[in-house]
């Protein structure tokens, strides 16, 4: 049973433009979140995370946004460049427990 | 350089002949853990390691062995790989389990015919 779910496999965006990636969970035990980004043969990165205390983290062009009711996070990247094309991960974890990965969204920024 | 080093990055081997897939770690990390990553299926968690000589099950450990005697090494067995474990394996570490970020290998690509 998926506790992590990112319902879309893959995006295109035009360069310049916002990309937003999404994740839902079931988990309502889960009070941390991270976004890891992996590009090809190579391992998954820590991109950016936040805490259930929190609705919305910003790391320069990365914005992650938790909607807790909803059990839905999201990514956004503004402005989005090449160098973003790659597959997002999105994590989950309950205090203390392992993380739990959704599937993936290849995201692809159109020059 | 902070990193998890797996080897090797690619293996192709045949039904039965147990190998070993070796994770390590320079960062002092307690929590290390192993991944398998399929189509359609994300990363799921084989085996993980609280810290030395204490290692449990993930989700998939079925055909899976770990052992962690040192703090930086935790390798993955396969003592008899079938070719449902023909995958793309990953190593992570991180400083404890819990609210942090893990660290990944490069991954391993396993091709068991």
């Amino acid at each position: 049973d998926q506790q992590v779910k990112q319902n879309s496999p893959s995006l295109s965006v035009q360069e310049g433009r916002i990309s937003i990636l999404n994740c839902d969970y079931t988990n309502s035990m889960f009070d941390y979140f991270l976004w890891y980004k992996k590009y090809p043969a190579e391992g998954p990165t820590f991109l950016i995370s936040i805490s259930s205390i929190k609705d919305k983290n910003e790391d320069g062009r990365f914005t992650v946004f938790l909607n807790k009711s909803a059990k839905h996070l999201s990514l956004h990247i503004v402005p989005s460049q090449p160098g973003d094309s790659a597959v997002y991960f999105c994590a989950a974890s309950a205090t203390g427990n392992q993380f739990y990965f959704g599937t993936g969204t290849s995201l692809t920024v159109i020059p | 350089e902070a990193q998890v080093t797996q080897n090797p990055r690619y293996l192709i081997t045949v039904t039965g002949k147990k190998l070993t897939v070796t994770c390590s770690q320079n960062m002092n990390h307690e929590y290390m853990s192993w991944y398998r990553q399929d189509p359609g299926l994300g990363l799921r968690q084989i085996y993980y390691s609280m810290n030395v000589e204490v290692t449990d099950k993930g989700d998939v450990p079925e055909g899976y062995k770990v052992s962690r005697k040192e703090k930086r090494n935790f390798p993955l067995i396969l003592e008899s790989p079938s070719p449902n474990q023909t995958s793309l394996y990953f190593c992570a570490s991180s400083l404890y389990l819990g609210n942090t970020e893990a660290f990944f290998g490069q991954g391993t690509r396993l091709t068991v015919v």
